[in-house]
């Protein structure tokens, strides 16, 4: 237990479906990431947020829509999505200062998009 | 832009022995982080060791040990006294020193580390 928790841990989905990935960290961190895993892939940064704000976008296609309503949460909007999006996404915090700029990862959503 | 590199794909120890996993990067930064994260069969990424490069001393935690050589910008993780449960995918990464938590972590390939029995 990291204190990072993402929902669902699995979910396959079809290329015309919606759906939404969340994470939620407890830790009293103030930036949120989210990162995709691809095999044989080093992971890719996808979108970072300090204070609610978005402060990159890795150039992320616009099928995944990122949202962020407090410090403690943050969502990954899905729709319309591509078979290659399956992956490993990962959710992950930092505190704003301190402990050493460590990142704390939760367990991941596994996609599969069918 | 920052790059890292892990050169070995797969590696494997037999338990209770020593295994040294090699990682370099490449940065013309002065400031910052350098970390090794273990991935199981969970896929939960967990922090295995961090080092602060302004630190000429090398990290230790219980049996992992990093020698970090920083004009060669070399990074590697020594795993003493092997156990089945070391058993997992291990990435080394790069963070970029700054006042503020954003900073986004660069991550190498991994190395799959397989120990026998």
């Amino acid at each position: 237990e990291t204190g990072v928790t993402q929902t669902p841990r699995h979910l396959v989905m079809g290329m015309t479906n919606k759906k939404s990935l969340k994470c939620e960290q407890h830790l009293g961190h103030n930036a949120m990431y989210w990162y995709k895993q691809s095999a044989k892939k080093p992971l890719e940064l996808m979108f970072v947020y300090n204070f609610k704000e978005q402060t990159e976008n890795n150039s992320v296609p616009s099928r995944f829509s990122p949202e962020c309503p407090n410090s403690s949460h943050l969502f990954l909007h899905l729709h319309t999505l591509q078979p290659e999006d399956s992956a490993l996404y990962l959710c992950a915090s930092s505190p704003q200062q301190g402990t050493g700029n460590t990142i704390y990862f939760g367990e991941g959503s596994w996609l599969t998009v069918v | 832009a920052q790059t890292v590199t892990q050169s070995q794909p797969e590696m494997s120890v037999q338990e209770a022995e020593t295994v040294t996993l090699s990682c370099t990067y490449d940065t013309s930064e002065s400031d910052y982080y350098l970390f090794w994260y273990k991935q199981p069969p969970s896929r939960q990424m967990i922090l295995v060791i961090r080092q602060e490069a302004y630190k000429q001393q090398n990290a230790t935690e219980n049996r992992f040990s990093v020698n970090f050589q920083k004009a060669a910008k070399s990074f590697s993780l020594k795993i003493s006294d092997s156990q089945l449960g070391d058993a997992a995918m291990y990435f080394c990464a790069y963070r970029r020193g700054s006042n503020f938590g954003n900073e986004k972590l660069t991550f190498g390939t991994g190395t799959r580390l397989t120990i026998i029995p």
